[in-house]
C-alpha cells in the first residue's frame, strides 16, 4: 500500500520560501506523476504542479513563476518550493500520487 | 490550461435521495477524470477514477459516467455518511485541475 507523508515548517514569514517534502513508502516512483495540491481555509482544491518520475515538471500557470517541484528517488521523496509567499499562500498542502493516494496534508501559515 | 465547471455548488438532499453532480471540461480529456469526497479536516478520498471505475472498498451506490468533456457523478441512495463536499478532477498527462466543489447538505 502506497503511503505519503508531508513534512516541513508550519509557519513561514511573508516574502520567504515555503519548502515541503513528501516521503513515499510502499511503492515505486517509476511511471507515475507526483503531485502537490493545496487548499486555502474554507476554499476548494488547487493543483500546484507535478513531477514525473523522469524529473520533468508541469506547473499551474498561476503559480509557475514561484514554484519548483523536484524528485529525489534515492530518498523516496519529492519536494515543493514556493517562493515569495504572502498570506494568500496560507493553506493545507497535500502531496499525492493522484488520484488514488494522498498524504494527510500539512497546514502552512504565512505570517510574520 | 483546462477549465472545469462543476455544478451545483450546493445541493440540499435527504437520506435516500438520488444525487447527481456534473462536471464539464473546456477540453476533451478522454476519461481522465476522478471524483473525490472530502469531509472537514480530512484529505480528499477518491471514489471514482477513469470517469467510471469504482475505487476498491467504495460502496456501489457511488457511480460515475461520461467521457470527452461531460461527466456525471451519482449517489443512488444518499446515506447519512455521504453528507460532504465532492470534487471532480482532471488528471491527464498535460495538466491537472479541480472543479469548484459541491457541498451536499441536509
Amino acid at each position: 500500500q502506497v503511503q505519503l507523508q508531508e513534512s516541513g515548517p508550519g509557519l513561514v514569514k511573508p516574502s520567504e520560501t515555503l519548502s515541503l517534502t513528501c516521503t513515499v513508502s510502499g511503492g515505486s516512483f517509476r511511471n507515475y506523476f507526483w503531485t502537490w495540491i493545496r487548499q486555502s481555509p474554507g476554499k476548494g482544491l488547487e493543483w500546484i504542479g507535478y513531477v514525473y518520475f523522469s524529473g520533468s515538471t508541469t506547473y499551474n500557470p498561476s503559480l509557475t513563476s514561484r514554484v519548483t517541484i523536484s524528485l529525489d528517488t534515492s530518498k523516496s521523496q519529492f519536494s515543493l518550493k514556493l517562493r515569495s509567499v504572502t498570506a494568500a499562500d496560507t493553506a493545507v498542502y497535500y502531496c499525492a500520487r493522484d488520484p488514488n493516494y494522498w498524504g494527510q496534508g500539512i497546514l502552512v501559515t504565512v505570517s510574520s | 490550461d483546462i477549465q472545469m465547471t462543476q455544478s451545483p455548488s450546493t445541493l440540499s438532499a435527504s437520506v435516500g435521495d438520488r444525487v447527481t453532480i456534473t462536471c464539464q471540461t473546456s477540453q476533451t480529456i478522454d476519461n481522465w477524470l476522478a471524483w473525490y469526497q472530502q469531509k472537514p479536516g480530512k484529505a480528499p478520498k477518491v471514489l471514482i477514477y477513469k470517469a467510471s471505475t469504482l475505487e476498491t472498498g467504495v460502496p456501489s451506490r457511488f457511480s460515475g459516467s461520461g467521457s470527452g468533456t461531460e461527466f456525471t457523478f451519482t449517489i443512488s441512495s444518499l446515506q447519512p455518511d455521504d453528507f460532504a463536499t465532492y470534487y471532480c478532477q482532471v488528471y491527464n498527462v498535460y495538466s491537472r485541475a479541480f472543479g469548484q466543489g459541491t457541498k451536499v447538505e441536509v
